[in-house]
């Protein structure tokens, strides 16, 4: 009974290059949610999927960043170019899709360094 | 605007000293407030979900109280095992988005 799954769990980058970071939902989930957090900030909401749709991306800086959910596969949340301060955790979470039982239930994190 | 404000800050209990943490929070219409703990280098464990002034959890030496504007999240002979960030967040009836708001949490440290 495997919970929310992310990799890389520590994933190093050079100010530039791209960053991907994976997520596999709870066994039954159909909806993912990727939040950052800033290090003495909370968590941060960035980006609301379904499969194959993006219902919320408020969160998500305009330039850089986007978030995808295929219909097989992880969720992938895609950073371009990164500068020092992308540095942060970033959490997948994941929900069955009921309205009254959404708990989100989170994955272990995968924290970005930019060098 | 949403907003979720946790206090204290930071709490240090001698072990068996029962206290309370507190979650303050606006939303334009509530649709659940949740509880979390988190511990240094892991992602958020969730403890409880709230939906109605009135309502009450509990699990092990944790209960969760909710009113129309705060929720309390008592703590019952803590343990050193109880030391942990808590997390409060809402969610709110703002379209079809589940995202959640966070506090910026409670860190808990019980001594033995």
């Amino acid at each position: 009974n495997a919970g929310v799954m992310q990799n890389p769990r520590h994933l190093v980058r050079r100010r530039g290059q791209e960053a991907r970071l994976r997520c596999s939902p709870m066994k039954g989930h159909s909806h993912v949610y990727w939040y950052r957090q800033l290090p003495e900030e909370g968590l941060k909401f960035m980006v609301y999927l379904q499969k194959e749709n993006i219902i919320d991306e408020s969160g998500m800086p305009k330039e850089r960043f986007s978030a995808e959910f295929p219909k097989e596969g992880p969720s992938i949340l895609r950073i371009q170019q990164v500068v020092r301060g992308d540095s942060a955790a970033y959490f997948c979470a994941s929900s069955p899709g009921t309205d009254r039982s959404n708990e989100q239930f989170f994955g272990p994190g995968t924290r970005l360094t930019v060098l | 605007e949403d907003q979720v404000t946790q206090s204290p800050e930071a709490l240090r209990l001698q072990e068996g000293e029962s206290s309370s943490l507190n979650c303050s929070y606006t939303v334009s219409g509530l649709r659940g407030l949740f509880w979390y703990r988190q511990d240094p280098g892991k992602g958020p464990e969730f403890l409880f979900t709230l939906y109605s002034a009135g309502e009450e959890k509990e699990k092990e030496r944790l209960k969760a109280t909710l009113t129309k504007k705060e929720s309390f999240l008592h703590i019952t002979a803590p343990k050193p095992e109880d030391s942990a960030t808590y997390l409060c967040a809402v969610r709110d009836y703002g379209g079809a988005t589940n995202k959640l708001i966070f506090g910026t949490g409670t860190l808990l440290a019980v001594q033995p």
